[in-house]
C-alpha cells in the first residue's frame, strides 16, 4: 500500500503570493489532516477532512484553506504569503471515520518565503 | 485550553542509560494520549498509545491522571533510538494535538 503523498516536497515564494499543496491519502482513508510543523512551535494543528467536509478547524487565520475531493485527496491553501508561513506542512490521514489518534503521515511539504 | 507541554527541547544521554521523555497534557475530560517518533529522514509514525498499555521498542509510558503526565521511558537507550519524540493529545474524541517535541540524542 503506498503511504500519503505530497506535492511539492519543496517550494519557494515570496511575500503576498499564493500556495497550494496537495495531499494523496492512503488508498482507502477518509480522513485527511493538516498540520505546520516548525522548530519553536512543533506541530499545530490546522484542520481536518473527512468525506469532503471540513470536520475540525484550528486557531490559524483565514488565510489559510484547505478542501477535499471526493477521491479523497485534500488540497490546502495559503494566500497572501507571510514570512511567518515558513514551515513544513504535514498531511496525514486515517481510515477510521472517527479519530482514534492514529494517524499516518505524509513527508511533508517544505514551503520557504521570502 | 487543552494542551500538551513537552518541557525539554533536547535530551542527551549514553547508550545503556535510563530514559525518560517528559509529558505534561491539560484537559478536563478523559484524555488519550499518544506517542509519535520521528526517526532523521523517516516520517512521523505512531510509537504508542496510552489504552494499548504496551513496550514498543522497549519504550513504554504509563499515564497518570493525578499528575497529568504521560512520560515515555526507556532503561537501555540505543543508539537508534535518537530521534524527535512528539507527545499528542486527543481530546473531545475527534482533535489530536501535540507538543513541541524532545530531540533524543543517544551517544555511543
Amino acid at each position: 500500500k503506498a503511504g500519503v503523498t505530497q506535492t511539492p516536497r519543496y517550494l519557494i515564494k515570496t511575500r503576498g503570493q499564493q500556495v497550494t499543496l496537495s495531499c494523496s491519502p492512503i488508498s482507502g482513508h477518509r480522513s485527511v489532516s493538516w498540520y505546520q510543523q516548525t522548530p519553536g512551535q512543533g506541530l499545530q494543528f490546522l484542520f481536518e477532512y473527512f468525506s469532503e467536509t471540513q470536520r475540525n478547524k484550528g486557531n490559524f487565520p483565514g488565510r489559510f484553506s484547505g478542501r477535499q475531493f471526493s477521491n479523497s485527496r485534500s488540497e490546502m491553501n495559503v494566500s497572501t504569503l507571510e514570512l511567518g508561513d515558513s514551515a513544513l506542512y504535514l498531511c496525514a490521514s486515517s481510515s477510521t471515520s472517527a479519530n482514534t489518534g492514529e494517524l499516518f503521515f505524509g513527508e511533508g511539504s517544505r514551503l520557504t518565503v521570502l | 485550553a487543552q494542551r500538551v507541554t513537552q518541557p525539554e527541547k533536547l535530551l542527551s544521554v549514553f547508550k545503556g542509560a535510563p530514559v525518560e521523555l517528559k509529558c505534561n497534557y491539560s484537559y478536563s475530560g478523559s484524555p488519550e494520549l499518544f506517542w509519535y517518533v520521528q526517526y532523521s529522514r523517516q516520517r512521523l509514525q505512531l510509537l504508542l498509545r496510552h489504552i494499548s498499555r504496551e513496550s514498543i521498542k522497549g519504550f513504554t509510558a504509563d499515564l497518570n491522571k493525578g499528575e497529568t503526565s504521560f512520560h515515555l521511558k526507556k532503561p537501555f537507550a540505543q543508539e537508534e533510538d535518537s530521534a524527535m519524540y512528539y507527545c499528542a493529545l486527543l481530546y473531545n474524541t475527534d482533535k489530536l494535538i501535540f507538543g513541541t517535541g524532545t530531540r533524543l540524542q543517544v551517544f555511543p
